[in-house]
């Protein structure tokens, strides 16, 4: 089992609806969890950090629940420049460094 | 955010030939840095977390002697990869930040095409 796993994907949404993704992560010790995101042939950048109670930045929500060891990321409103991949990464702090998820790919269409 | 630079953002290289890849932390010290690898489709796969100082530490898999890195100063660190082959076309992308700052911030990152 692979230590964080997201939804396969791909989305394709219309522009304008609503979209979640989870991610799932199987050690318990882990500390903090992000969201980032990775346009083609590019780097991936910090979309969001997630947190315990739950933070919004606009139209997107992002949320934790360690009890059942998943993250969620959900997009209001989707816009065509949110197409992209979506990849959530979780730390555990003692180790330092940080394990991803293969991403979940998002096409947005007018 | 913190910004990383990474140096050449493209390399077409002969088989056989060594490619140095620098990955500098332009706006902070960075005592850590990290070594991605991203092959087409796939996820992000880390190689190796650079120490300033210190000796990196490799990832399971990844060969030590093949994938040099040398992290000299807390803004700049280098992976070199040695006698590259077609196999070692990849998307290279480094890191700066995470432990205690959890947070990464990610080069532009390095595409390597070995012929």
């Amino acid at each position: 089992r692979k230590e964080v796993e997201q939804d396969p994907g791909p989305f394709n949404v219309p522009e304008g609806a609503t979209v979640a993704f989870n991610c799932t992560y199987s050690n318990s010790a882990s500390q903090s969890f992000f969201w980032y995101r990775q346009d083609c042939r590019k780097e991936p950048k910090l979309l969001m950090s997630v947190y315990s109670s739950g933070n919004e930045d606009g139209r997107f929500t992002a949320q934790l629940n360690r009890a059942s060891q998943y993250i969620s990321l959900l997009i209001r409103d989707s816009k065509l420049s949110d197409s992209a991949t979506y990849l959530c990464v979780v730390n555990l702090r003692d180790a330092g460094k940080s394990t991803f998820g293969d991403g979940t790919t998002l096409t947005v269409k007018p | 955010g913190a910004v990383v630079s990474q140096h050449p953002s493209w390399v077409i290289c002969k088989s056989g030939t060594s490619v140095k890849i620098e990955c500098r932390s332009l706006d902070f010290q960075a005592t850590t840095m990290f070594w991605y690898r991203q092959f087409p489709k796939q996820s992000l796969m880390l190689m190796a977390t650079s120490n300033e100082g210190s000796k990196a530490t490799y990832e399971q898999g990844v060969e030590k002697d093949k994938f040099l890195i040398n992290h000299a100063s807390l803004t700049l660190s280098t992976l070199t990869v040695t006698s590259a082959h077609p196999e070692d076309s990849s998307f290279y992308i480094c890191s700066a930040g995470g432990g205690l700052r959890e947070t990464q911030y990610f080069g532009p990152g390095t595409r390597l095409l070995v012929l």
